[in-house]
């Protein structure tokens, strides 16, 4: 069976600091993956997106960056993290293709708060 | 994307069924209709989705109108575990990625 993998679960970093939160997936090849974020009180914003490694899709302009090395494993990075970066932070992956009937499986969330 | 539409919140008696409205007017025909939840400080869970037909699962029903500008989610016998944020999502296929844009979501009150 497929697991995704999600760290840290919570994270507590000042501003100006770097950041990285790492994703991985077992028991598929080749996944998309995604990247979500959720500020307090509001709904999901996608980030990021990858059907491939090296290939990143951006959704909107921000503080952040991502990156997918491997496979199955996709990094969330800022070289210097903003009061407003804080927020939930939900890494998912889907099956690749336009295949029918396949939605998103999320992580647990990294609950970042930026001080 | 299309669009959906969803009341803000919503009440339910526990035991009784949940319906949950959903407005998709701009749909495409091949769009399909997802539902997730999400349980306060979770990552969002999967529900049911559908194209077409109407759909049943272990979870829920997924009644979509004969037009599809509509969906209705039933949760038939709602639990107290149930009380979350339910997102009615109509997916995008962008370039082999699909992706899922998710609006405000209706927040389910499951009342003991």
């Amino acid at each position: 069976s497929q697991t995704i993998h999600q760290w840290p679960a919570t994270l507590v970093q000042p501003v100006g600091s770097p950041l990285s939160l790492e994703c991985t997936v077992e028991g598929t090849s080749n996944p998309n993956l995604y990247w979500y974020r959720q500020a307090a009180g509001r709904g999901l914003q996608l980030l990021f997106y990858s059907v491939g490694i090296g290939q990143i899709s951006s959704e909107v302009p921000q503080n952040l960056s991502a990156s997918r090395p491997q496979d199955r494993q996709f990094i969330l990075s800022s070289k210097k993290l903003l009061l407003s970066d804080s927020g939930f932070y939900l890494c998912a992956w889907s099956r690749q293709g336009a295949s029918r009937g396949f939605g998103y499986t999320f992580g647990s969330g990294t609950r970042l708060t930026v001080v | 994307d299309a669009k959906t539409t969803q009341p803000t919140s919503m009440d339910c008696a526990e035991g009784r069924a949940a319906n949950l409205p959903c407005n998709h007017s701009t749909i495409s025909g091949n769009e399909y209709v997802y539902w997730y939840r999400q349980i306060h400080s979770q990552g969002p869970q999967y529900i049911i989705h559908g194209l077409k037909n109407n759909e049943t699962n272990e979870m829920a029903s997924l009644i979509i109108t004969e037009d599809r500008k509509s969906s209705t989610l039933i949760l038939p016998h709602a639990t107290l575990r149930d009380t979350a944020v339910y997102y009615c999502i109509v997916r995008a296929v962008i370039q082999g990625a699909q992706k899922l844009v998710f609006g405000q979501g209706t927040r389910l009150t499951i009342n003991p």
